[in-house]
């Protein structure tokens, strides 16, 4: 299996603040990579795939860059609504498709 | 508006048997995408258990691929999740969502449902 790896597993951020998170795979995954925002209580929803590519209605603060095993979400102005957990997934190849650990966004 | 609904039993005994259903509205299960059934448990990340397109072709996860069996009822637009021999292990929450795939993009999980919590224990 292809085993993904989110740094950090946690941060403390403010409002404004520009925030990145990493994701690593264990082997080449090509662009095949998902983010997803968690809010407590709620289902994963879908916020980039194939690596950059932006969801519809997904504020376009929210990016996605990478390729091959290294990947990064940046939130370009930390806003209230994006304090949540943030998981990637990988889709290459044949399955198990495969989830991170996550990346929780915390209020400094 | 594709809109996911799982249904379950809520409490499972060990060594029994989980069953959950989802219920699509809003899209016909038969358009085209795999659909697919994820869990996680408390404090964890999601874990992908299995897919299942409407002919009833699928993809399990090989860590529980003995214990689970995926099927579809394209008349009632819904999707099962049956779960063997479950242990305290298999306490989660589970999701049923939309696998939606190009061969640009491959497969994302772009439609959840709501979630259903399985807990396991006598």
């Amino acid at each position: 299996d292809i085993q993904m790896t989110q740094s950090p597993s946690s941060l403390s951020a403010s409002v404004g603040d520009r925030v990145t998170i990493s994701c690593r795979a264990s082997q080449y995954i090509n662009k095949f990579l998902n983010w997803y925002q968690q809010k407590p209580g709620k289902a994963p929803k879908l916020l980039i795939y194939a690596a950059s590519k932006l969801q519809s209605g997904v504020p376009s603060r929210i990016s996605g860059s990478g390729s091959g095993t290294d990947f990064t979400l940046t939130i370009s102005s930390l806003q209230p609504e994006d304090f949540a957990t943030y998981y990637c997934q990988q889709s290459y190849g044949s399955p198990p498709w495969t989830f991170g650990q996550g990346t929780k966004v915390e209020i400094k | 508006q594709v809109q996911l609904l799982e249904s379950g039993p809520g409490p499972v005994k060990p060594s029994e048997t989980l069953s959950l259903t989802c219920t699509v509205s809003g899209f016909s299960i038969t358009s085209g995408n795999y659909w697919g059934w994820i869990r996680q448990s408390p404090g964890k990340g999601p874990e992908w258990i299995g897919s299942i397109f409407h002919t009833g072709s699928t993809y399990h996860n090989p860590s529980l691929q003995s214990r689970v069996t995926i099927s579809v009822d394209t008349s009632k637009n819904q999707i099962s999740l049956r779960l063997r021999s479950v242990t305290a292990a298999d306490t989660a929450m589970y999701y049923c969502a939309r696998m939606y795939f190009d061969i640009s993009t491959s497969y994302y999980f772009d439609y959840w449902g709501q979630g259903t919590l399985v807990t396991v224990s006598s």
